[in-house]
């Protein structure tokens, strides 16, 4: 199976911010990669598919990038909404393992 | 608009079985594939199992394989997880999740009910 892996599992910042969000793959995982974002008793969201394919509606502040097996979700002038927490996964091949999430702190 | 609504859910006894469902509508259910995705309190996300859309492909994650079996009735709009042999870490927030048209595989989340919850507790 593949191994996800998430980091920091925890990150403050402040509204205005930029900030970077690591997910590691234990193998390739060529950009199967997608992100969703979790807000506290919500099912998740998600954000981006492909290692950097926008959801329609999803701002613009959200990008995603990476190949291989690195793969980032960087977010650009925080807003309060996006203090909330976010999870990676992949979906090349079954089971479409999550990383363990990053939870990310005003 | 989708709707995914859980149902089934609930404390069980270690070692009993539960069947949780998933009324879909707002979308042609027959033309999508379909996911179980757990959360355990307080803890990150498990993906569990993926049913395509006429039956014919299913995988399921180590921890569930050989006691939870996942289907689907088309004719009903409906999509379900048979748990058997249940176990304590098996409690968890369970979520249907449908999955997402042109990315290239199974297992990416377009849409998520609100999840219902299994207990496994003596």
């Amino acid at each position: 199976d593949i191994q996800m892996t998430q980091s920091p599992s925890s990150l403050s910042a402040s509204v205005g911010d930029r900030v970077t969000i690591t997910c590691r793959a234990s193998q390739s995982i060529n950009n199967y990669l997608n992100w969703y974002q979790q807000r506290p008793g919500k099912p998740p969201n998600l954000l981006i598919l492909g290692t950097s394919s926008l959801l329609s509606g999803v701002p613009s502040r959200f990008s995603g990038s990476g190949s291989g097996t690195d793969f980032t979700l960087t977010i650009s002038n925080l807003q309060p909404e996006d203090f909330v927490t976010y999870y990676c996964q992949q979906t090349y091949s079954a089971p479409y393992t999550f990383a363990q999430g990053t939870k990310l702190e005003i | 608009e989708v709707q995914l609504l859980e149902s089934g859910g609930g404390l069980v006894q270690p070692g009993g079985s539960l069947r949780l469902s998933c009324a879909a509508s707002g979308f042609s259910f027959s033309t999508y594939a379909m996911n179980w995705v757990r959360q355990a309190p307080g803890k990150g996300l498990e993906w569990v199992s993926v049913i395509s859309r006429i039956s014919h492909v299913m995988y399921y994650a180590d921890s569930v394989k050989g006691r939870f079996t996942i289907s689907r009735d088309n004719s009903k709009n409906t999509l379900y997880l048979q748990m058997s042999s249940l176990r304590a870490e098996d409690t968890a927030r369970y979520y249907c999740v449908r999955d997402y048209h042109g990315s290239g595989t199974y297992g990416v989340g377009d849409y998520w009910g609100q999840g219902t919850l299994v207990t496994v507790s003596s």
